[in-house]
């Protein structure tokens, strides 16, 4: 299994400013997912981050909103940049671990207000 | 491309009462996961269920139940003698091959009542 610590668990931030997630687990993993739900919606994959590259962002979010870092295997941030009240949202990291790699944990995910 | 459909969107019952939540899938794969997540208030995913595409067997895990039927592509999820604490967002999600992205479906919302 794995266990994922995210912080933080929460905040409110002024428009325009930047706010960075963390994402720590406790075992090295290859990939680690950001994942965006907006109010009354369902999750959305902002990204999978790999050690050592680039993120790879999914169609509607850029790297310049939502710039990625992973410098190891047990930890990635992400920020959200510039932001706007439409970035109200949760936001979720998640990696697979387990047997062939085929379980999905999540992080307790950060609830984000932005006014 | 992977999609994965819930169909309803919120289904209210009242206590003791049975509830199926619903759930389709599309996929190309041969090989691909099936999850059901819970979602309460508080916002965290409370991990339910992996199904593999190999195993079509239907689970039981004391109240709740799972049909899992690759030839209607569905993997549903029952709720025997729904209680008040089982109220809560239902998705169910499908991720092909292993350790790749999860695709969620839209959310059932259910409400039982007392």
């Amino acid at each position: 299994s794995a266990v994922i610590s995210q912080k933080p668990s929460r905040d409110i931030c002024q428009r325009g400013t930047s706010l960075t997630i963390q994402c720590q687990v406790d075992s090295q993993v290859t990939m680690m997912f950001w994942y965006r739900q907006q109010p009354g919606q369902s999750l959305t994959l902002i990204a999978t981050a790999n050690q050592g590259s680039e993120a790879t962002y999914e169609s509607g979010f850029v790297i310049d909103k939502f710039p990625i870092s992973r410098p190891n295997l047990t930890f990635s941030t992400l920020t959200v940049s510039n932001m706007s009240p439409e970035d109200s949202s949760i936001y979720l990291c998640s990696v697979f671990a387990g047997p062939q790699n085929t379980e999905a944990f999540f992080g307790q995910g950060t609830r984000l207000t932005v006014v | 491309a992977q999609k994965v459909t819930q169909a309803q969107t919120e289904i209210s019952v009242v206590e003791k009462e049975d509830v199926t939540l619903d759930c389709v899938y599309e996929t190309r794969d041969t090989t691909y996961y099936l999850f059901w997540y819970k979602q309460p208030p508080s916002g965290e995913l409370v991990f339910l269920i992996r199904r593999n595409s190999f195993d079509e067997q239907n689970e039981i895990s004391g109240r709740y139940s799972w049909n899992f039927q690759k030839s209607t592509s569905s993997f549903n999820f029952t709720i025997t003698a729904s209680q008040v604490v089982d109220s809560a967002v239902y998705f169910c999600a499908l991720s092909e091959k292993g350790g790749n992205k999860l695709v969620f479906g839209a959310g059932t919302i259910l409400r039982v009542k007392s």
